[in-house]
């Protein structure tokens, strides 16, 4: 069955630096998504992306993140200024069509953002 | 607003058992999905089963089946023939239709099951 990749598997950064996290979703999918969960707490969503634009966000998802499909086939999300209340583990996915639909959604197996 | 509630933080089942995973939720919406993701010790999440809430019957994937009472906001997922592969972390999410395509997901319930 295709898979999410995602890359790197767990990235440690320092406080206030930018990072990058790095997702290859699943070829024909046209919905891409970034949930994040902080350990011991529940998944959350970040944003959804849909036709090159953000089609959701959430209040977690501010100033400081970005997406960007770049290239075709990568999905990024960025932290501009790393926060230590931003270590979390981030969950990439990706769909044919969204779950307002009861499509099912394909996840990567996330990057462990650590940031001290 | 919309809550997922998994009251069941770990649960313990014996190979070949039977086991219930509890799951409410709250939504002021009628038409809305309900999903079951599994994540196993190599941390991908995994969709087990789906519910459409205008359908009155349970959904079933081979071993898997849910429970799924509307009036009660409950969507318990059984698992048959418990094995030892299904071992994991198991999640209920929400998605209440309309125009978002965001899952509310619960804290989740830690299966282990036991040879």
């Amino acid at each position: 069955e295709p898979e999410v990749t995602q890359t790197p598997s767990h990235q440690v950064t320092q406080m206030g630096q930018e990072v990058i996290l790095r997702c290859v979703p699943i070829s024909n999918h046209l919905y891409f998504y970034w949930y994040r969960q902080i350990l011991g707490q529940k998944v959350e969503f970040l944003v959804s992306f849909y036709n090159n634009e953000i089609s959701e966000k959430s209040e977690i998802f501010d100033d400081q993140f970005s997406v960007e499909r770049p290239d075709g086939s990568n999905f990024t999300l960025k932290i501009r200024s790393t926060k230590l209340e931003d270590s979390a583990m981030y969950f990439c996915a990706s769909s044919v069509d969204g779950p307002q639909v009861g499509e099912k959604l394909f996840f990567g197996s996330g990057t462990q953002l650590s940031v001290l | 607003a919309q809550t997922v509630t998994q009251s069941q933080p770990e649960m313990s089942v014996q190979e070949a058992e039977t086991v219930t995973l509890s799951c409410t939720y709250d939504t002021s919406e009628n038409n809305y999905y309900l999903f079951w993701y599994k994540q196993p010790p190599s941390r991908q999440m995994i969709l087990v089963i789906r519910q459409e809430a205008y359908k009155q019957q349970n959904a079933t994937e081979n071993r898997f089946s849910v429970n799924f009472q509307k009036a009660a906001k409950s969507f318990s997922l059984k698992i048959s023939d418990s094995q030892l592969g299904d071992t994991a972390m198991y999640f209920c999410a929400l998605n209440y239709g309309g125009a978002t395509n965001k899952l509310i997901f619960g804290t989740g319930t830690l299966l282990a099951v036991q040879p």
